[in-house]
This record gives C-alpha cells, structure tokens and sequence, in this order.
C-alpha cells in the first residue's frame, strides 16, 4: 500500500514563474491537508480540501496560492508568481476521514527553491 | 496554535529508553494526544495517539495521566536513527481536523 507520494521531489523556479506540486493521498484516502515549512521553522497548515472541495483555506497566503483536489488525479498546490520567500519545503498529509481520531498520513514533501 | 509545552532540546544515550514530556493543561475531556516526529528534510512522521488510556504500539508507548494534564512518549530502546524532531499535538476541538504543530522537542540520540 503506497503511502502519500509528492511530486516533483524538489523544483526549482525563477522569480515570477509558477509552481504546481503534487500530491496522491493514500489509497482510500478522501482528505488532504497542505503544509509548509519556510527554512528554521515550524510546519504550518496551509489548506484542507475533500474530493472537489475546499474546507478550510484559513493558512493560505490571500494572494498567489490556490489548492484543488479533483474528483479525478491528485491535489494540486499552485503558487503563481513565485517570489523568493516562497522558498520553503511544502507537505502533503492525507486521512480516512476528518476526524480527531483519524491519524494523518504525510508524504516526503517537495522542496521549492525560488532562484 | 498547539496547546502543548515540551522542552526545547534532549540528549538520549542509545539502547536507554528516551522518556519525553508533554504537557497540555487545558486539554478536554474528547480532545486526542498525538505524537509525531519528523526527521531532517523529511514528512512527519505518525508514532502514535491516545484519549486517556495507556497506548503501546512497535514504535513507543504514550503515558497520560489520570488527570490528562500531561503525558510522556516512551522510545524504549533509542537508537541513533531515532534522532528528530518530536511534536506532541493536541487536537484543540472536535472539529478540528487539522494538526497543529509546535516547535517540538529535539531529541538528540548519541552513542
């Protein structure tokens, strides 16, 4: 059973470009959860979506960053003209369910350097 | 915010058991203790989770007191590869469905 896989393992982007990371939750899995982890800091929840939904997007910077997740294929994380402080390794997690019961699964993140 | 206090940083003598504290005085009566760890560059890590009893699972066990306020994560045999980051998470409500993580402890394992 495969775990949570992130793609592209690390990508690395000029000022201005854009970013699309990729996340494929574990098998049976419905919930996905973005975080990001700037260098020296902690994990900080960025956004969770359900199949087609956004639930809560109360960690994402305002402008910039959109997530999706599909009924079909994996969530995406896109970040429009990327800046430098956008530099940062950035962690996909995936659950069952919602729940406080329910442990959350991550995968081994990509690492975004903005040139 | 994560409602949790642990110390910044500890050392650890490999093959002695690492015995890392965790409070979390305000915790309710349906709100979860969850453990994680993450390892230099890598996703964190799921070690395990428990409501009030005792929890024992490959990787450690979870201590928590009778009165919740607090609870200890138990690496009985610590080896250098246990070296990490620990992240002691409490669930702040029954809606949250989200892991709000600390700063942690650093564990250091040393031969």
């Amino acid at each position: 059973n495969a775990g949570v896989m992130q793609n592209p393992r690390h990508l690395v982007r000029r000022r201005g470009q854009e970013a699309r990371l990729r996340c494929s939750p574990m098998k049976g899995h419905s919930h996905v959860y973005w975080y990001r982890q700037l260098p020296e800091e902690g994990l900080k929840f960025m956004v969770y979506l359900q199949k087609e939904n956004i639930i809560d997007e109360s960690g994402m910077p305002k402008e910039r960053f959109s997530a999706e997740f599909p009924k079909e294929g994996p969530s995406i994380l896109r970040i429009q003209q990327v800046v430098r402080g956008d530099s940062a390794a950035y962690f996909c997690a995936s659950s069952r369910t919602g729940g406080t019961n329910e442990k959350l699964f991550f995968g081994s993140g990509t690492q975004l350097s903005v040139l | 915010d994560a409602k949790t206090t642990q110390p910044t940083s500890m050392d650890c003598a490999e093959g002695r058991a690492a015995n890392l504290p965790c409070n979390h005085s305000t915790i309710s009566g349906n709100e979860y203790v969850y453990w994680y760890r993450q390892i230099h560059s890598q996703g964190p890590q799921y070690i395990i989770h428990g409501l009030k009893n005792n929890e024992t699972n490959e990787m450690a066990s979870l201590i928590i007191t009778e009165d919740r306020k607090s609870s200890t994560l138990i690496l009985p045999h610590a080896t250098l590869r246990d070296t990490a980051v620990y992240y002691c998470i409490v669930r702040v409500s029954s809606n949250d469905y989200k892991l709000s993580f600390g700063a942690g402890t650093t564990v250091t394992v040393r031969a």
